[in-house]
């Protein structure tokens, strides 16, 4: 299985800032997925970052509040911006393995916003 | 719209007896299905999944029951050891993609 990991692990933030969250998986994928879990809820496919395109949003997910790099085949970010409490969540990077046919996640992200 | 739903956020379950989980979906083109667990500060592991062609798949203490016509999968584990204690999430996918959609959880307790 591959491993992923994320950095920060978690961390608390004031509304209104920024924070960037760097996924890196020890084997190249050419698609990566991020993925939200706020309270209570299920996990929620925010975008898919291919590496050498821009990455595609899911309904809801915009852009601008989600900004996502992808500069090479085994690295992602996912930039949660001018954050709300509502942005509370926990974000996952997650690939897909075909070989599997399954869904491989990194640790998380546990964002708290004041 | 959740095409994935766990009905039961909770659920206790004494150690050594049979834990069974649910998960039902809307989706007809959903043709593949998994269980992951989660630990607390981890991300979700695969822990079984089903094809569609199928309509029970086993692997040690975990059995999977898949019910096409009712659209209903369940997570049977057997005998249910305090380690289990996690929550456990269904997914479910279409063979035309790669988007998994996950149901909101549940969290079994295994009661030493």
């Amino acid at each position: 299985s591959a491993v992923i990991s994320q950095k920060p692990s978690r961390d608390i933030c004031q509304r209104g800032t920024s924070l960037t969250i760097q996924c890196q998986v020890d084997s190249q994928v050419t698609m990566m997925f991020w993925y939200r879990q706020q309270p209570g809820q299920s996990l929620t496919l925010i975008a898919t970052a291919n590496q050498g395109s821009e990455a595609t949003y899911e309904s809801g997910f915009v852009i601008d509040k989600f900004p996502i790099s992808r500069p090479n085949l085994t690295f992602s970010t996912l930039t949660v911006s001018n954050m709300s409490p509502e942005d509370s969540s926990i974000y996952l990077c997650s690939l897909h393995s075909s070989s599997y046919n399954e869904q491989f996640f990194g640790p998380g992200t546990r964002l708290t916003v004041l | 719209d959740q095409q994935v739903k766990q009905n039961s956020p909770s659920l206790s379950v004494q150690e050594g007896r049979i834990s069974i989980l649910n998960c039902d979906y809307t989706n007809s083109m959903f043709d593949y299905f998994l269980w992951y667990k989660k630990y607390p500060a981890e991300g979700p592991t695969f822990l079984i999944s089903i094809s569609s062609i199928k309509d029970k798949n086993e692997d040690g203490r975990f059995t999977v029951f898949l019910n096409k016509s009712a659209k209903h999968l369940s997570l049977h584990i057997v005998p249910s050891q305090p380690g289990d204690s996690a929550v456990y999430f269904c997914a479910a996918s279409a063979h035309t993609g790669n988007q998994f959609y996950f149901g909101t959880g549940t969290s079994l307790t295994v009661i030493p």
